[in-house]
């Protein structure tokens, strides 16, 4: 695709309910990358896939959260149970290699709002 | 180790320059400088590997400074679609995450 695209764009979920938030890289790109945005502040890492395995994945929060990608290409991020302090911006980012010395093309975000 | 930035916000004139510093307790293997506008995705500055190299381009550059384990990112004569969050991340080696700063708030005045 010609961007990195995310969805949904926003998400307002129950307390307790679980979530999917989905991303599609730019055709091509074998590194993937999960962040999360809180209001006002810079972004925490997630975790990392390279192809379809996830090397790095010391960023998730707690083991409510998991991300799979499949066939080099979509991913998923899964909140279970959600709790109100998973409320933030997620962002999904992508690069055409593995490893940092290229640049990450950003999505625009899935809100999610746990009320 | 987080990166740390400072300063956290700067407001500007149209016109006027700013620097914006990103430090490191760690040593780096790179520095990667991103803007986000409010409510946008960050966008990709340059990225800066160790060996104390500068870049710029239009009239933004930055600097890495391996010995002091820091970066400058120097706006000159900003406009004001400079504003927005400037961020940096960090790497200490190739094929690892980036940790990143918790942002500095540009605000461009005309």
């Amino acid at each position: 695709g010609a961007g990195v695209s995310q969805s949904p764009s926003n998400k307002v979920t129950e307390k307790g309910k679980d979530v999917e938030l989905r991303c599609d890289p730019i055709s091509g790109h074998t590194a993937l990358y999960w962040y999360r945005q809180s209001l006002g502040q810079g972004l925490e890492f997630l975790i990392y896939f390279q192809g379809n395995s996830a090397p790095d994945k010391s960023g998730l929060p707690s083991d409510r959260f998991s991300a799979e990608r499949t066939g080099g290409s979509v991913s998923t991020l899964t909140i279970q149970r959600t709790q109100q302090e998973d409320s933030a911006v997620y962002l999904c980012a992508s690069s055409l290699v593995g490893g940092q010395n290229t640049e990450a093309f950003f999505g625009q975000g899935t809100r999610l709002t746990v009320v | 180790q987080q990166p740390v930035q400072s300063p956290q916000a700067v407001i500007l004139r149209e016109g006027e320059d700013a620097v914006i510093n990103c430090s490191s307790s760690k040593a780096l293997y790179s520095v990667h400088w991103y803007r986000q506008k409010h409510g946008e995705a960050p966008v990709f500055l340059m990225i800066l590997l160790k060996g104390g190299e500068q870049k710029g381009h239009d009239k933004i550059s930055a600097s890495f400074n391996e010995k002091k384990q820091q970066s400058s990112l120097y706006l000159t004569a900003s406009q004001l679609s400079y504003s927005g969050t400037y961020f940096c991340g960090t790497e200490k080696d190739s094929n690892y995450q980036l940790i990143w700063g918790a942002g500095t708030k540009l605000i461009i005045k005309p």
